[in-house]
């Protein structure tokens, strides 16, 4: 079964200009998460869809964040604009539901300058 | 907020060797998982462990869910190179089954 596509692998940009990441989950997995990883910490759940709904923006920084799923099917992130403290590697993944075993993409690494 | 502690954070050990890492935490969790994250790629699903006490075995590989569901513990039993990587434990809490992550044990074993 093909995996978790994230697109695109790197990008850097300039504080304050806008980027958009890409995620495709596996075929029929309901949940998809979007988490963020900065350099030494583990992965911080930014966003849970449950098809195309919100389960938990909780942790979302708003302000300058948005995710949306439309088809419930792939998703896309988008920072809008950059801080030098959004360089990070955000992960996407997906499950068949809440509580099942997670698969997550090979990320993408964003670097702010 | 749930938070899992690690440790240690860093690791250096010799091929054949053992070793233990640990996850704690003051929160109960309902299930337990531990992953395995190589550079440049996104984190791989060892195991879950449910019920307290669980032992699991991978291979070289032993898991262990503490009886009260607030701490794990990985051994792995003579190590190789290819165990390599960045050890995190997450848990699993809460009505959507939300995944709190550890900061990560990086383990290098040397040949």
């Amino acid at each position: 079964e093909a995996g978790v596509a994230q697109s695109p692998r790197y990008k850097i940009i300039e504080k304050r200009q806008s980027v958009a990441f890409w995620c495709n989950p596996i075929s029929g997995h309901a949940t998809l998460y979007w988490y963020q990883q900065i350099l030494g910490q583990g992965p911080k759940l930014l966003i849970q869809f449950q098809n195309n709904g919100v389960v938990d923006d909780s942790q979302l920084p708003k302000d300058r964040f948005s995710a949306e799923r439309l088809k419930g099917v792939d998703s896309t992130l988008k920072i809008q604009p950059a801080k030098l403290e959004d360089s990070a590697v955000y992960l996407c993944a997906s499950s068949q539901g809440t509580g099942r075993s997670y698969t997550f993409g090979s990320g993408t690494r964003l670097t702010v300058v | 907020t749930q938070l899992l502690e690690q440790s240690p954070q860093f690791l250096s050990i010799q091929e054949g060797e053992n070793l233990t890492v640990y996850c704690n935490s003051s929160s109960v969790f309902s299930s337990l998982q531990w992953y395995r994250q190589e550079p440049g790629e996104g984190p791989v699903l060892l195991v879950t462990v449910v019920t307290g006490g669980e032992v699991k075995k991978l291979k070289r590989l032993t898991f262990q869910f503490g009886d009260a569901r607030k701490d794990s513990s990985l051994h792995i039993t003579a190590a190789q190179p290819g165990d390599t990587g960045l050890y995190l434990c997450a848990g699993a809490g809460g009505s959507n089954y939300k995944l709190t992550f550890g900061k990560g044990t990086l383990l290098t074993v040397n040949p």
